[in-house]
């Protein structure tokens, strides 16, 4: 099972909105709504920020959110600040009875 | 609060065996799966597998199936990973996480355990 892939690197000024993409085919991510993003900031453990496809877990900023269409999902963060710098994955389930992480995105926050 | 804590960072000799725990607390430790995520030096995220500690129904990546074991003691809220022969490869930072449902999201994570192989 291939790594879902996402864009090395995203950046935006505070303030601006960026979209981070996830692709995958239609036997993970354009096949089931078990789609979930990850934040991870150096040296710490992953947190879990969308799950579902579009849900924000109690105690997620409702900057953040999430959606599907086709083969692609999509976390957007508006309101860019300088605390959402850090590393994003996105994650599946797949027809193959497992799961996925993506290849993760650098967001850099100018 | 829920709560995974894992063991501390060990160093070992490549051949050597190896057991890591993940401590739950501040929930059933039966009624939620407990997986396991491998982030090499520098990589992304890697999924190992998962178990569920109630009737011990764990699951494996491809990828992993035969390399590690997953186990659980129930009787301690304690899920395990473990290698019967470790590599330099093996390196890596290891993240234990909850999951309600196996093929879903994983709430919270531990704080990781780091394994050094190196001669």
């Amino acid at each position: 099972q291939s790594a879902l892939t996402q864009p090395a690197s995203v950046s935006g000024s505070p303030g601006q909105s960026i979209t981070i993409s996830c692709t995958g085919t239609s036997s993970d991510v354009g096949g089931y709504n078990y789609v979930s993003w990850y934040q991870q900031h150096p040296g710490k453990a992953p947190k879990l920020m969308i799950y579902e496809v579009s849900n924000r877990p109690s105690g997620v900023s409702n900057r953040f959110s999430g959606s599907k269409s086709g083969n692609t999902a999509s976390l957007t963060i508006s309101g860019l600040q300088a605390e959402d710098e850090a590393d994003y994955y996105c994650s599946s389930y797949t027809s193959s009875s497992t799961k996925v992480f993506g290849t993760g995105t650098k967001v850099t926050v100018l | 609060e829920v709560q995974l804590v894992q063991s501390g960072a060990e160093v070992k000799k490549p051949g050597e065996s190896l057991k890591i725990s993940c401590k739950g607390s501040g929930y059933s430790f039966t009624s939620y799966w407990i997986g396991w995520v491998r982030q090499m030096p520098g990589k992304g995220l890697e999924w190992m597998g998962i178990i569920y500690p109630g009737d011990s129904d764990t699951r494996y990546s491809p990828s992993f199936q035969g390399q590690v074991t997953i186990s659980a003691d129930k009787s301690i809220s304690t899920a395990y990973l473990q290698w019967s022969s470790l590599k330099a490869s093996d390196t890596a930072m290891y993240y234990c996480a909850r999951a309600a449902e196996w093929l879903n999201w994983f709430d919270p994570w531990g704080q990781g355990t780091l394994v050094t192989v190196s001669s």
